[in-house]
């Protein structure tokens, strides 16, 4: 079975410094990796996907992550931190295989608090 | 696009009630998925439609559960003899066909049992 962790429960990054969301996976052969973010009483919205290819992946709002297959790892990044990204952050994972399973796996997700 | 809606937003009931939630996901997705997440925790699988089919549900998920998905379109999530542990945030989500397509989430239904 697959799963998501996220080391770290809160992010503090003062604005304008470089954030990052740190993420690790475990999952039987290739994985499908995803970033959403969720503000309060919201739904998630999707943020960026690894799927194949480069390692740096970009996606919406000047994030980005970075597959690392060796260190089964995807850490969300972003070069100068907003106030307005603070907000709960989640990675997921599912295998690559599609044959089977479509349970997306949550890790518990990181509060990220950007200072002014 | 005019996003995936759930109904209602907030639900409170007693211990023993039973409750129902509907979803009405992007018109033009066929797969169609339900999650909870408590305080704290990431979303948790529950069940998964494609079109009106059902194909796949948590093994963690309770016979209280029940969800359904009739003319491949809207959904509704039925919870039997509610339990105070069933208290949570009830979120909706819908993708197109394709395997590694994101999913968009509504805004949840927050259930709080008495």
């Amino acid at each position: 079975a697959q799963s998501v962790a996220q080391p770290e429960d809160q992010v503090n990054v003062a604005e304008g410094n470089p954030l990052t969301v740190k993420c690790t996976y475990s999952v039987s052969g290739n994985p499908y990796l995803f970033w959403y973010v969720q503000y309060p009483n919201r739904g998630l919205q999707f943020l960026l996907k690894y799927i194949t290819g480069d390692n740096l992946v970009k996606g919406s709002y000047g994030f980005e992550a970075e597959f690392n297959k060796s260190q089964t790892s995807f850490h969300l990044k972003k070069p100068s931190a907003l106030v307005s990204d603070s907000a709960l952050y989640f990675c997921a994972v599912i295998p690559y295989s599609g044959a089977g399973s479509y349970q997306l796996t949550f890790g518990k997700g990181t509060k990220l608090s950007v200072i002014p | 696009d005019t996003g995936v809606s759930q109904d209602p937003r907030h639900k409170i009931t007693k211990r023993g009630q039973n409750v129902t939630f509907r979803c009405d996901p992007i018109s033009e997705h066929n797969r169609l998925y339900w999650y909870r997440q408590t305080l704290g925790q990431g979303p948790e699988f529950l069940t998964y439609f494609q079109n009106e089919a059902q194909l796949e549900k948590s093994r963690l998920l309770s016979d209280r559960f029940s969800a359904e998905r009739p003319k491949g379109s809207f959904s509704t999530l039925e919870i039997q003899r509610t339990e105070q542990g069933d208290s949570a945030m009830y979120l909706c989500a819908s993708s197109p066909e394709a395997y590694n397509s994101p999913l968009h989430f509504g805004n949840g239904t927050r259930l709080t049992v008495t």
